[in-house]
């Protein structure tokens, strides 16, 4: 059973579309996640969520809207996309109470804009 | 703000043989968390062990354990008896727990394992 899952694990799109990435976790965990991995395979936060709620929102062109309908889900869209947008992104998510912080990762969705 | 920094961009060690990735950070807190998380070639993100600051004693996992040096802020890795799947991305990372909601990760140590 998959515990952190994301749709598409693969996406080619050109400049200007709008596409979206679907995340779910099956874990019960209260706090998802959206992280972005550059070329260089550096890993930055974008977003987090704690029970549906936007929490952390880092500097990140309004072009990026992550939307989540409830504790299990959260999707990141993105408008108007540009080349720079190329990178892996990965949904993950943890348990913020109980004293443990430990994150568990989707297995990324690689965007590529050509 | 919290800094992680991992000072060696890539690594090599033999098969069998033991390898010990740095990483070092910075933070005014004193309660926190300290992982070590491995990315191979298929991408996934793997856990591969954590350290909570007010532990004392050192982190194991199987091949894997810790060097936590709370005060010199130095937390590395240590990986015994190398295996050609050990091959991968490692990332140290840190997050306090007045920000669980925030994880700051180091850029990373690629590690090869040569047969």
């Amino acid at each position: 059973d998959t515990a952190v899952s994301q749709t598409p694990k693969y996406l080619v799109t050109q400049m200007g579309n709008d596409k979206s990435i679907k995340c779910e976790q099956n874990l019960g965990h209260d706090t998802m996640y959206w992280y972005k991995q550059d070329s260089k395979k550096f890993l930055k936060i974008m977003f987090s969520y704690n029970n549906k709620e936007l929490i952390i929102n880092e500097t990140v062109p309004n072009r990026f809207s992550p939307k989540s309908p409830d504790k299990a889900h959260l999707n990141l869209h993105i408008n108007s996309l540009e080349l720079g947008d190329s990178a892996v992104y990965f949904c993950a998510s943890s348990q913020m109470t109980g004293g443990f912080a430990e994150q568990y990762f989707g297995p990324g969705t690689r965007l590529t804009v050509t | 703000a919290q800094t992680v920094t991992q000072s060696q961009p890539e690594m090599s060690v033999q098969e069998a043989e033991t390898v010990t990735l740095s990483c070092t950070y910075d933070t005014s807190e004193n309660n926190y968390y300290l992982f070590w998380y491995k990315q191979p070639p298929s991408r996934q993100m793997i856990l591969v062990i954590r350290q909570e600051a007010y532990k004392q004693q050192n982190a194991t996992e199987n091949r894997f354990s810790v060097n936590f040096q709370k005060a010199a802020k130095s937390f590395s890795l240590k990986i015994s008896d190398s295996q050609l799947g050990d091959t991968a991305m490692y990332f140290c990372a840190f997050t306090s727990k007045t920000s669980y909601d925030k994880v700051i990760f180091g850029p990373g140590t690629s590690l090869s394992v040569i047969p």
